[in-house]
């Protein structure tokens, strides 16, 4: 039981450049999410599916799209990757019990 | 719009203290609130969480003390070890079914030998 997993661990892109970051629960959970972390700034949500086929927006958006492949799986996209979106982004899954279950984090650099 | 405010922003306290981090929120719809806690280049972990209904809840060294009326909750470890030097993070839940979390900006812990 590998809970939720990442991919890739680190990247660095130059601006303009997509990227698709990969996340994985094996947990049977209905609920995913990607959250970005900065310094002094906590983590705050981008897109979140509270269900398989279902997306919606979180508190930062912009410049980002997710796609739900199906129970286990839910990617973040960069089309064309900005400096303002170096940051570590994590993934999170939830399961009925109220827990979120984070996974290692993507660190992710924009030249 | 801040929804979760946390404090202090650092701490540094000494072994065997205790320490104590802050949360006020402003949206009383919020039903569960959560600590996590991160250590360097790791995910954050839920540590223990509260529901509004429960005014104290306690789980080995750490508590969570409740303040429905002021809207308020602070996390306290105590006998504080090394070990717990981690950055700690405050959440509330909204209530519906999409579970979305709010989170405070963190607590970096420092707690000397």
């Amino acid at each position: 039981n590998a809970g939720v997993t990442q991919t890739p661990k680190f990247q660095v892109l130059k601006t303009g450049q997509s990227m698709t970051l990969q996340c994985a629960q094996d947990m049977n959970h209905n609920s995913m999410y990607w959250y970005r972390q900065d310094p002094g700034m906590g983590l705050r949500l981008i897109y979140y599916s509270a269900s398989e086929g279902t997306t919606d927006k979180g508190e930062v958006p912009n410049g980002y799209n997710v796609s739900r492949l199906n129970k286990r799986e839910f990617s973040l996209r960069l089309e064309s990757a900005a400096p303002s979106q170096t940051s570590v982004y994590f993934c999170a899954s939830y399961r009925h019990t109220d827990t979120q279950y984070f996974g290692p984090g993507t660190r992710l650099t924009v030249l | 719009q801040q929804q979760v405010k946390q404090s202090p922003q650092s701490l540094i306290v000494q072994k065997g203290g205790i320490s104590i981090i802050n949360c006020a929120y402003e949206n009383t719809a919020f039903d569960y609130f959560p600590w996590y806690q991160q250590f360097p280049g790791k995910g954050p972990a839920l540590l223990i969480a509260i529901r509004p209904d429960v005014s104290e809840k306690k789980e080995g060294r750490f508590t969570i003390s409740f303040n429905k009326s002021a809207k308020q909750f602070s996390l306290h470890i105590m006998d504080s070890q090394p070990g717990d030097s981690a950055t700690y993070f405050c959440a509330a839940r909204g209530g519906g079914s999409n579970y979305k979390l709010t989170f405070g900006k963190g607590t970096l812990l420092t707690v000397n030998p």
